[in-house]
């Protein structure tokens, strides 16, 4: 099954700073999913995206998916309190015997400083 | 129209006792999951189901086993429950590849905190 790592474990910013979240793999991805936890609460789908090159923005929020199908990143711009939480990156197997499985990374905990 | 919805939310077990985890879910999808969370682990996942009658183990299976007689329900059970069991356990569920719309978005359930003494 496709495993993906993701850096850094731990992120604390100032609020206003710009943060990222990386997500690498050694094999090609059919595809990446990011989504947020708030702390206490459940992940929440933010984003998929299965295109080589791929970026995405959600206001403040942009998402890339390498040309080669590797990696993936989350960049936040400006962050804000309400950005705490934990974000994950997951990518689906391509099938096969794994049909149907969502793996995530270990995830990236954003602590916000006002 | 509720969702995901886990039971119980909280249960303390003795070592060796046993349990069940019931995942409802009420949005007619095909594919369900139970994952756990434990502190700098991520998810993990520990058995999948892609339909009706059909179940598949994850990436941490030892331990549980699962059951989907009934397209809206997933139980997880613990026949024999060990410390190392202790996490917070996530159900999800999600359109097939053949259901869904293009996001393949799992929806996720509160979670359940177990405890095991």
């Amino acid at each position: 099954g496709q495993q993906v790592m993701q850096i850094p474990q731990y992120q604390h910013v100032q609020e206003g700073e710009d943060f990222t979240t990386y997500c690498n793999s050694s094999t090609t991805l059919s595809n990446i999913q990011w989504y947020k936890q708030r702390p206490g609460g459940h992940p929440v789908f933010l984003i998929q995206l299965v295109k080589s090159g791929e970026v995405k923005k959600q206001k403040r929020l942009t998402f890339q998916f390498g040309e080669a199908k590797k990696n993936s990143s989350l960049h936040i711009t400006a962050t804000q309190t309400t950005d705490v939480g934990t974000y994950f990156c997951a990518s689906w197997d391509a099938g096969g015997t794994s049909y149907g499985k969502l793996t995530f990374g270990q995830g990236t905990i954003l602590t916000v400083h006002p | 129209n509720a969702g995901v919805t886990q039971t119980p939310k909280f249960r303390v077990l003795k070592t060796g006792q046993s349990m069940t985890l019931l995942c409802a879910q009420d949005m007619n999808h095909e594919y369900m999951y139970w994952y756990r969370q434990d502190p700098g682990m991520g998810l993990r996942l520990i058995h999948y189901s892609v339909g009706e009658g059909t179940t598949a183990k994850g990436e941490v299976p030892d331990g549980y086993n699962v059951s989907r007689l009934k397209k809206q329900n997933f139980l997880l059970g613990l026949e024999s429950a060990a410390p190392s069991q202790t996490s917070v356990y996530f159900c999800a569920s999600s359109y097939s590849r053949a259901q869904r719309s293009n996001t393949g978005e799992l929806f996720f359930g509160e979670g359940s905190r177990l405890t095991v003494l």
